[in-house]
Parts: C-alpha cells; structure tokens; sequence
C-alpha cells in the first residue's frame, strides 16, 4: 500500500493569513502529484497537476511547489478568503507498473474565519 | 455538458442485500476509479479500472465488485460481504493509460447507510 500523509489535520485561520499545508509521498517511483479542492456539498476540483521535480505552479493566491527527491509538496494560501474554506486533498500518481492510479491523502480542512 | 454522474445520491440498504452505485461519464475517459469515503478519513481506493473489460483491486476491495463493459460505465457492487457499508463513496475518472498525470473529475458522490 502506498501512503500519502497530509499535514496538518485542519485549520483555522483568520481571513487575509497566508497558509501551507504539507503532502508526503513516496519518493521513489513517482509519476505525478495532484492536488484538488473539495468544498462541501460539491464534487473535488482539480487545482494542480505536477510531474517534475522543482515544479512550481500557481493560480490566482494559491500556489505549490514539488519536491520529488525528498518526497514533499507545499500547498500555499496567500491572503486567505473564506471562500477558501474547504478540504485540500493530495493525491499521488506512481510510475506505470504500479498501476494507473491516484492514491488520495486524508485531506486538510481549512477554515477561514471573517 | 461533459461530466460524470453519479446515483443515486443517497441509498439506504437492508443487512445482507446487495446495492449497486452507478458512475457514467461522457468524458472519453479510459480510465475510472472507485473511492470510499469514511468520517475523518480520505478517499481510499476500491476498484479502479484503465481500459474496458479490464479493472483492479484497489486497498480495501474486500466486499465490492465492479464490471467495466463500457467506456462510459464503471458501476460498483457493494456486497452483503462488506461488513461495514456505510459511507460515502465517490467515482471519478482521468486520461486514462499512461495519461495518469491529467487530473481527475469526480461525480458528486453516494452516501450509502445500512438500516
């Protein structure tokens, strides 16, 4: 079984903070790390895709960086809103001959207070 | 519009029956994938399948049963051998082969209860 931990567990922040969230992963036999935003009552959304290490992708305040070699990525929140409230999910993608598959973290709840 | 649906929503299932989830997309998608969601815990894998006719086991497979006779149906079996059913659980879909690198749409879930 191939593990994926997320930290921390949940948050609560208040609005205009700025926030990371950690994903780790195995570090060998990487393809690919995924993260999405699951807000309640609606289906997860995909955020980011990355496949190399030292990618670095942004959109909008949130941005993520990868580290392969080590086995990390960073989620980052700047300026939270609350409507940034909602579950962040990492999910690890292996290389081939473990199958075509998206093995999900437990997810970190963020809260924005206004 | 393109997507991926899910039904029902909510299901309510007698001890020692069988229910099956649906999961349709018209995405083009090969690949799909069945996760279960417990309170507190994140999706964990059930079934995922990368092609038609063709599927594996994921973590916690034990009581499920999926078939993939289309490209656009990927329906999940819960079994009377599952011995804690209730949850919730979501399908989604990707790429497909070799495209696991592209993201995941996801349908808006399932919640099944025992009563």
């Amino acid at each position: 079984i191939l593990n994926v931990e997320q930290s921390p567990q949940s948050l609560h922040v208040q609005e205009g903070d700025s926030t990371n969230f950690t994903c780790s992963f195995p570090s060998s036999n990487f393809y690919a790390l995924h993260w999405y935003r699951w807000e309640t009552a609606k289906s997860p959304e995909a955020l980011f895709v990355m496949t190399l290490n030292g990618d670095e992708k942004k959109k909008g305040r949130i941005s993520a960086t990868l580290n392969t070699k080590e086995g990390y990525s960073y989620l980052y929140i700047k300026g939270s809103q609350p409507e940034d409230s909602a579950t962040y999910l990492c999910a690890f993608a292996p290389s081939r001959e473990y199958g075509n598959k998206l093995v999900f973290g437990a997810g970190t709840i963020l809260r924005v207070k206004s | 519009d393109g997507g991926i649906t899910q039904s029902p929503k909510y299901l309510f299932r007698k001890e020692g029956q069988n229910v099956t989830l649906s999961c349709e997309q018209n995405l083009n998608h090969d690949a799909m994938y069945w996760y279960r969601q417990d309170p507190g815990q994140g999706l964990r894998l059930i079934y995922y399948s990368q092609i038609v006719n063709d599927f594996q086991k994921g973590d916690i497979a034990e009581g499920y049963s999926v078939s993939r006779e289309k490209k656009e149906s990927f329906p999940l079996t819960v079994t009377s051998a599952q011995k804690n059913p209730t949850a919730f659980y979501l399908c989604a879909s990707s790429g497909g082969t070799g495209a696991w690198n592209t993201e995941a749409f996801f349908g808006q879930g399932t919640r099944l209860t025992v009563v």
